[in-house]
């Protein structure tokens, strides 16, 4: 079936580095959406991207759809102790985009 | 208060009970999902309403678990016959067409079958 595969699975970094999760899928993918999860909360959304290729700017994140729009990723810039979190992918299926697959998601910590 | 709510937050019960939870999705959202999360893991989807209809489940449900949508605003998940393996938070979500799937999710019920 379809996979969504997100990795790290962890990240460790001191505070003011900058942290990147990347996103995989064996299938196309009609858009993917990015959400964090801050320690026993529930998720928010973060950012939609819908074309080939397009990369979104939230202050220090920077979001990317890759060409194929297969993979995608998330860079922080400058981490910050409010970063903490775990930050899913969760990608739409051509012909069925109500129904997200979700990757495992990746766990930030930051050290202040 | 406007955003999703569900009911109860938490929810301890013993092998073999049933349970029901209660979600209030944000009231001009058409759609409303439940899914489930487990420690260390994404949210897995168990199934989907457009407004009163629920237009999709999960293949990987067990027929224990049963959910309503009945006027298509609150919605409520029932577990018969709880297992242990139901462990987990579950979590309700709400969105609209025009919000092109963008969910916005509830604090979850997390329930602990002993």
């Amino acid at each position: 079936g379809q996979q969504v595969m997100q990795i790290p699975q962890y990240q460790h970094v001191q505070e003011g580095e900058d942290f990147t999760t990347y996103c995989n899928s064996s299938t196309t993918l009609s858009n993917i959406q990015w959400y964090k999860q801050r320690p026993g909360g529930h998720p928010v959304f973060l950012i939609q991207l819908v074309k080939s290729g397009e990369v979104k700017k939230q202050k220090r994140l920077t979001f990317q759809f890759g060409e194929a729009k297969k993979n995608s990723s998330l860079h922080i810039t400058a981490t910050q102790t409010t970063d903490v979190g775990t930050y899913f992918c969760a990608g739409g299926q051509a012909g069925n985009n109500r129904k997200l697959i979700w990757g495992l998601g990746t766990s930030l910590a930051v050290n202040p | 208060d406007t955003g999703v709510s569900q009911d109860p937050r938490h929810k301890i019960t013993k092998r073999g009970q049933n349970v029901t939870f209660r979600c209030d999705p944000i009231s001009e959202h058409n759609r409303l999902y439940w899914y489930r999360q487990t420690l260390g893991q994404g949210p897995e989807f168990l199934t989907y309403f457009q407004n009163e209809a629920q237009l999709e489940k999960s293949r990987l449900l067990s027929d224990r678990f049963s959910a309503e949508r009945p006027k298509g605003s609150f919605s409520t998940l029932e577990i018969q016959r709880t297992e242990q393996g139901d462990s987990a938070m579950y979590l309700c979500a709400s969105t609209s067409q025009s919000l092109l799937e963008k969910l916005f999710f509830g604090s979850g019920t997390q329930l602990s079958v002993l």
